[in-house]
């Protein structure tokens, strides 16, 4: 079973600080996906990253995926209390496997 | 948009009952799945399914079962709830990508919080 370890765990910062979070694990990815999830909700697509060095971003959300295809992260800007949920990674390996999650990072972002 | 609707948004039931967490998506996916979130452990895949009357067992199915009679349509089923199974139950959907059966992007509903007592 491949593992997506998701770091910190837990974060809480104020508003208008930066922060990144982290997505790591040893396998290949044919591509990633980002999600958030706010409490009692389900979780929703943010963005997917596919090409190994790719950077998309959304409004203040950065997210980059790693050269080797192995490793993500997720870069927001100037954070704002809207930013607070659940992130989830979700590693896809193209075959039969199918989709892998992390567990998640908490991101509270207090006014 | 892509619209996933879970039957329930909370449900409390008793020990040794039946129960069914319904879950209807519009936009024509083959693949349906059912996850377990709780804290500390993430989400964890129970069934998915990529064709009607389809399942394959994920990473966790004991004690839970799973039908699919038409393709908008991905029942999850607890034969006998016991109290472990008290959780966030989450139905997701994507497009059948190649031969992958669980596919790339997954479309998640709202969740159905499960007690049972």
């Amino acid at each position: 079973t491949q593992l997506l370890e998701q770091s910190p765990q837990f974060l809480s910062i104020q508003e208008g600080e930066n922060l990144t979070v982290y997505c790591n694990s040893s396998s290949v990815f044919s591509s990633l996906q980002w999600y958030r999830q706010e409490p009692g909700e389900g979780p929703v697509l943010l963005v997917t990253v596919v090409t190994g060095g790719e950077v998309k971003k959304l409004k203040r959300l950065t997210f980059q995926f790693g050269d080797a295809r192995k490793d993500s992260s997720l870069h927001i800007t100037a954070a704002q209390p809207g930013d607070t949920g659940l992130y989830l990674c979700a590693g896809a390996e193209g075959g039969a496997d199918g989709l892998t999650f992390g567990k998640g990072t908490h991101l509270i972002i207090q006014p | 948009d892509v619209k996933v609707t879970q039957s329930s948004r909370y449900l409390v039931k008793r020990t040794g009952e039946k129960v069914f967490l319904e879950c209807v998506q519009d936009m024509d996916h083959e693949n349906m799945f059912w996850y377990r979130q709780d804290p500390g452990l993430g989400l964890r895949l129970i069934y998915f399914s990529y064709d009607v009357k389809m399942k394959e067992k994920g990473d966790i199915p004991e004690g839970y079962s799973v039908s699919r009679e038409k393709k908008e349509r991905f029942s999850l089923i607890l034969e006998s709830a016991s109290t472990n199974q008290t959780s966030m139950y989450l139905c997701a959907s994507s497009f059948f990508v190649g031969h992958s059966s669980r596919g790339d992007i997954q479309y998640f509903g709202a969740g159905t919080r499960l007690s049972v007592l």
